[in-house]
């Protein structure tokens, strides 16, 4: 149980495009996802926190209006890096927060991780 | 205060060594401590968690020590495997019921377990 999917696994995209990543909670509801960056051999950087049926929370030096989260449901939640540049370029990764009750407490499961190449 | 530092920032084991992974915390207030394993090009796997009602943790290979009076908790690998070769990352967080609480990462350990 507990596994959360992610699509695309990678993606190339021209600069100035937008590029949409989806977080899918596969056998379970989340009402929390979470949103990261990872740059080559360094940490996770969370970027935001997204809850259904909600706006997203972003972490300090974000640009929300970069990085548009959506949680449409409690199986999906969407990140739309728009008007991308080369500097995007990164591995995000998305992860899920098990309901109370299923693992315990607080329990977060990630995505295999979309590696996005911005030309 | 919201930092987790972790070292070594890198770990060559031989095989069947005991790699011990190293945490500390600042904020009190963290009570919930998993590890992450993740592999080049993957998402990071939850490998085992603590809460500090407990001083250790073993499941499988994988042993999580937790000293609540220093602040500091471990991961240690028995029986380690070139498998095992991996990026690990200790984690913290405030396991509230309610609302969901950002975990907070550690810089990471690149360990290499050589046949």
């Amino acid at each position: 149980g507990a596994v959360v999917s992610q699509h695309p696994s990678w993606v190339i995209c021209k600069s100035g495009t937008s590029v949409k990543i989806e977080c899918r909670s596969l056998d379970f509801q989340a009402t929390t996802m979470f949103w990261y960056r990872q740059f080559p051999k360094q940490s996770l950087m969370l970027m935001a926190t997204s809850n259904e049926g909600s706006k997203a929370t972003y972490e300090q030096g974000v640009e929300k209006d970069k990085f548009l989260i959506n949680h449409a449901s409690l199986t999906l939640s969407t990140l739309t890096v728009t008007s991308a540049h080369p500097e995007d370029s990164s591995f995000y990764i998305c992860s899920a927060r098990v309901p109370l009750g299923l693992a315990g407490g607080n329990e977060q499961f990630f995505g295999p991780g979309t590696r996005l190449t911005v030309l | 205060q919201q930092q987790v530092k972790q070292s070594p920032q890198s770990l060559i084991v031989q095989k069947g060594g005991i790699p011990i992974i190293n945490c500390a915390y600042e904020n009190t207030a963290f009570d919930y401590f998993p590890w992450y394993q993740q592999f080049p090009g993957k998402g990071p796997a939850l490998l085992i968690a603590i809460r500090p009602d407990v001083s250790e943790k073993k499941e499988g290979r994988f042993t999580i020590s937790f000293n609540k009076s220093a602040k500091q908790f471990s991961l240690h690998i028995m029986d380690s495997q070139p498998g095992d070769s991996a990026t690990y990352f200790c984690a913290a967080s405030r396991d509230q019921i309610q609302g969901a609480q950002k975990l907070v990462f550690g810089q990471g350990t690149r360990l290499t377990i050589n046949p």
